[in-house]
């Protein structure tokens, strides 16, 4: 019954590689969104789409592009994978109207 | 450029005592206001939240409190429980359709047996 899943957990690639991360939420949330926390710890958001529509995007490198094929599942796919790519990236959902966000478990990527 | 802060990094308390957390933003946009606590390994989980409307908020052992004119919010966890340890991220909203959340750094609350 899980709310908010991400795949994978851990993902550890070379350098100039293409990876794709997918997440899902059973929610009945209408908005979901990318975050990424950086070796600093801060959590910050890269995207948002809401009813498979982009609504933010956040000056991310468009190396990073991001693709809902319904409003339960919202996947990126990065390309060219750089040493400054490693960080762990969370899913997160809400429904539209209410501030509260879900969040998923994080997916943990190291790029060598 | 930071808009929220969370300018303690940790926090140690002693179990059955109060852990006081603190936040402060600079954004006057900000109208809602959430608390998250996070485990090593997981994602964040919603705790407690408030709308600038409100001055405080209550959930069991969790109290949120709101000082819009010093832009500060508190969270307040009495009494402790060793399972409070946890690194405690406040956010900050502007609400609308397309509003996102602003964190702060985080807070490492550990709460001694």
């Amino acid at each position: 019954d899980t709310a908010v899943s991400q795949t994978p957990k851990y993902l550890v690639t070379q350098m100039g590689n293409d990876k794709s991360i997918k997440c899902e939420q059973n929610l009945g949330h209408d908005t979901m969104y990318w975050y990424k926390q950086d070796s600093k710890k801060f959590l910050k958001i890269m995207f948002s789409y809401n009813n498979k529509e982009l609504i933010i995007n956040e000056t991310v490198p468009n190396r990073f592009s991001p693709k809902s094929p319904d409003k339960a599942h919202l996947n990126l796919h990065i390309n060219s994978l750089e040493l400054g790519d490693s960080a762990v990236y969370f899913c997160a959902s809400r429904k539209r109207f209410q501030e509260t966000q879900y969040f998923g478990p994080g997916t943990r990527l190291l790029v060598l | 450029d930071q808009q929220v802060k969370q300018n303690s990094p940790s926090l140690s308390v002693q179990e059955g005592r109060i852990s006081i957390l603190n936040c402060d933003y600079t954004n006057s946009m900000f109208d809602y206001f959430l608390w998250y606590k996070k485990y090593p390994a997981e994602g964040p989980t919603f705790l407690i939240s408030i709308s600038s409307i409100k001055d405080k908020n209550e959930d069991g052992r969790f109290t949120v409190f709101l000082n819009k004119s010093a832009k500060h919010l508190s969270l307040h966890i009495v009494p402790s429980q060793p399972g409070d340890s946890a690194v405690y991220f406040c956010a900050a909203s502007a609400i609308g359709a397309n509003s996102k959340l602003t964190f702060g750094k985080g807070i490492t609350l550990s709460v001694r047996p």
